[in-house]
C-alpha cells in the first residue's frame, strides 16, 4: 500500500516555464514533507522541505504548497531551466519515527 | 566534508550468488539508513541503525537481507542467496539527530545491483 502518491510520472516543460509535481499522502501523523532531486548517476539530494505549521515555503524558484486539510502539498518550479532536468521525489516523516516514505517520482525534463 | 559513499556502484551478479553492499556516512552521523529502488517505483525504506543498534528493520524483504553496522561507523548489506527480485538500486543515507522532529537524510550515490 503506497503511502504517498506522486504525479505526474514524467513532464516536460519549455524553458522558462513553470513546472508542477503534486504528492498526496493519507497518514496525518507524518509531519515533515521533503523533495529531493536526484541527477543520473547520483543519489538523491534534499531540495527544499516543509513542515505543516506553513502553507508554503520558497527558496529561491523552488516553492512548496502544503494543504493540510486535503492532505496534499506541491512542488513548484518557477521559470524553469534545462539544468533542473531530474528526477523529482516527495517523501513524508513523522516524528517519533525515522523513515521517510517517498512518492514514485517523476521525471523532469526542460527543453531548451 | 565528504558525503555518503557507497562501493560498489554497481554489481551483477548470478542468482543464488552473495553480494555485499557498503556504506560509509557523512562522519558523526549517528543514524543510518538503507533504502530501495526498484526501476520505476518508489524509493522504500529497509533499516535504519543507531550507531551499531538496529532501530528498525521493518522494511527489511526477508531473512536473505542481513545489515551490519560494525562499531557504528560504515555499514554493510549482504544479500544471500540473490534472487532476481533483489535487483535495484540501494541508497544509503544518514542523519544526525535533531531534538524535535524528523532528520535531514544525506544520500548515497546508490549501488546498482542486477540479478541475472
Amino acid at each position: 500500500q503506497q503511502q504517498v502518491k506522486q504525479s505526474p510520472q514524467s513532464l516536460i516543460v519549455q524553458k522558462g516555464g513553470i513546472s508542477i509535481i503534486n504528492c498526496a499522502y493519507e497518514n496525518t501523523a507524518f509531519d515533515y514533507f521533503p523533495w529531493y532531486q536526484q541527477f543520473p548517476g547520483k543519489g538523491p539530494a534534499l531540495l527544499i522541505a516543509i513542515r505543516p505549521d506553513v502553507s508554503e515555503k520558497k527558496e529561491g524558484r523552488f516553492t512548496i504548497s502544503f494543504n493540510k486539510s486535503a492532505k496534499q502539498f506541491s512542488l513548484h518550479i518557477m521559470d524553469s531551466q534545462p539544468g533542473d532536468s531530474a528526477t523529482y521525489f516527495c517523501a513524508a516523516g513523522a516524528s517519533g519515527t525515522y523513515k521517510y516514505i517517498f512518492g514514485t517520482g517523476t521525471r523532469l525534463k526542460v527543453l531548451a | 566534508e565528504a558525503g555518503v559513499t557507497q562501493f560498489p556502484s554497481h554489481s551483477v551478479i548470478e542468482k543464488g550468488q552473495t553480494v555485499t553492499l557498503r556504506c560509509d556516512p557523512i562522519s558523526g552521523h549517528d543514524n543510518l539508513y538503507w533504502y530501495r529502488r526498484v526501476m520505476g517505483k518508489e524509493i522504500k525504506f529497509l533499516l535504519h541503525f543507531v550507531k551499531e543498534s538496529k532501530q528498525d528493520e521493518s522494511g527489511m524483504p526477508n531473512n536473505r537481507f542481513l545489515a551490519e553496522r560494525t562499531g557504528g561507523t560504515y555499514s554493510t548489506l549482504k544479500v544471500q542467496p540473490a534472487e532476481l527480485e533483489d535487483s535495484g538500486v540501494y541508497f544509503c543515507a544518514s542523519s544526525q539527530p535533531l531534538r524535535v522532529g524528523p532528520d535531514t537524510q544525506y544520500f548515497g550515490p546508490g549501488t546498482r545491483l542486477t540479478v541475472l
